[in-house]
């Protein structure tokens, strides 16, 4: 079955520094890969998805994340962090077959520090 | 172009009574899901329609939680009796038509903050 990890449950970064958060997948064939961002208050935001291509996807925000194959990973980074981007983070994984469920991490909460 | 709403934002009911949560889709979104993330967990999957039909109902929990769409547009999940355990955020997603693509985005509602007592 399919499953992802986001090994780092709380992560705190000073305003200007960089980001990476991480998340591993556990999948028979190549993935499709999003990160949702979910500020307080807020819903689910779509930051970036990997379908295939390039494996370095750009997405909202200033932020990008990176496919490696041989790693299962799909780390999301930033290369300076604002105030506004505390919030959580969810790493997911969509299915081939046709249903088109999402599995989802635990997810990454941000804080950042002025 | 109008999000995904789901309705009410919030809910607190009692263990045993009965709760109605709503989720309008996109519009021309045939794609409709549910998930539910309960406190401290991960977001899980309950169930995918495609236009007014069931296609995965697989993450259902049990027979107490009914999901519709009719005539396919809006969709509302109901929980009877509720609880204990059903407290957390509901959400609601909706896709466009999959085609050969395989996969489309799924975009997000607020969620349904869900709390019983």
């Amino acid at each position: 079955a399919q499953s992802v990890t986001q090994p780092d449950i709380h992560i705190t970064v000073s305003e200007g520094a960089s980001l990476e958060l991480r998340c591993n997948y556990s999948y028979g064939a190549t993935p499709y890969l999003f990160w949702y961002v979910q500020s307080p208050g807020q819903g689910l935001q779509l930051l970036l998805k990997y379908f295939s291509g390039d494996t370095l996807v750009q997405g909202i925000k200033g932020f990008e994340a990176e496919f490696k194959r041989s790693q299962s990973s799909f780390n999301l980074r930033k290369p300076s962090v604002h105030w506004s981007d505390a919030a959580e983070y969810f790493c997911a994984v969509g299915p081939m077959e046709y249903g088109n469920k999402l599995v989802f991490g635990a997810g990454t909460i941000l804080r950042v520090k002025s | 172009e109008a999000g995904v709403t789901q309705f009410p934002s919030h809910s607190v009911i009692e263990k045993g009574q009965t709760v109605t949560l709503r989720c309008d889709p996109i519009s021309g979104h045939d794609n409709l899901y549910w998930y539910r993330r309960v406190m401290g967990k991960e977001i899980k999957f309950l169930l995918h329609f495609v236009k007014e039909s069931k296609q995965d109902e697989s993450g259902m929990p049990n027979n107490r939680f009914l999901a519709e769409r009719t005539g396919g547009t809006y969709s509302t999940l109901k929980v009877q009796p509720a609880e204990l355990e059903d407290s957390g955020v509901y959400f609601c997603a909706s896709s466009h038509d999959q085609g050969l693509a395989g996969i489309e985005t799924q975009y997000f509602g607020p969620g349904t903050r869900l709390l019983v007592l």
